[in-house]
């Protein structure tokens, strides 16, 4: 079965930028469209963004649209979530999750996922 | 967006126990929900999909009922691995927002 290892957390000041990485172990990562999902400490669940298979569709929460991009690379089976403009309620634990659906339009369940990158934004 | 409201926000249950914890959509998805459990410092784990379809590897005693905005997961009969925070999920028309969660704890 597919594995899932994030990277790429740490602590930033406020305002800055972080690149989050997720690295998938399989080949087969090309064929499915991934999500971000971020969890603040002791707290529920927050679905962040979702990527098609070849990339070409993305969509986004509300709440962070405009602050984050995810892109991925297929040739690396590497997904990926850049963040800009960071803030203290941005601090949380970000994980990666496979959905075994190709496209977005398509409703799928969220099977696989990583251990999570904790991102801290602090000053 | 859809919201998704879970009922009751914690559970004590005893070691065999059944129990049910339910999960309203603010409009209809169908059966577009999913359920997974979280244990603390851990990734969820996908459960039920498609409101009612047990994942592979999980066990029976676990099992999900409902249709349009009325859902539920019960566990017939409590074991001491099954104590974990549980999620529902929506996963339709581009959005894909879970519900605040339950704690279930041991009474």
């Amino acid at each position: 079965q597919m594995e899932l290892v994030e990277s790429g957390g740490g602590v930033v000041q406020p305002g800055r930028s972080l690149k989050l990485s997720c690295a998938a172990s399989e080949s087969t990562f090309r064929s499915y469209a991934f999500h971000w999902v971020r969890q603040v400490p002791g707290k529920g669940l927050e679905w962040m963004a979702i990527i098609s298979h070849d990339g070409r569709d993305k969509y986004y929460a509300d709440t962070v649209k405009g602050r984050l991009t995810i892109s991925r690379d297929n040739s690396k089976n590497t997904l990926f979530l850049q963040m800009t403009n960071l803030r203290p309620e941005d601090t949380a634990l970000y994980f990666c999750a496979r959905t075994w659906v190709a496209a977005i339009g398509t409703p799928g369940a969220f099977d696989i996922w990583g251990q999570g990158t904790l991102v801290s934004v602090s000053s | 967006d859809i919201q998704m409201t879970q009922s009751p926000s914690t559970l004590s249950a005893s070691v065999g126990d059944r129990v049910t914890i339910t999960c309203r959509a603010s409009q209809s998805i169908d059966n577009w929900l999913a359920w997974y459990q979280q244990k603390p410092g851990k990734a969820p784990k996908l459960l039920m999909y498609k409101a009612s379809h047990l994942e592979n590897g999980v066990p029976s005693r676990f099992s999900g009922s409902g249709s349009g905005t009325e859902f539920a997961l019960t566990i017939s009969s409590l074991q001491p691995d099954d104590f974990a925070t549980y999620y529902c999920q929506h996963y339709y028309s581009y959005s894909y927002s879970f519900g605040q969660g339950t704690k279930l704890e041991i009474k």
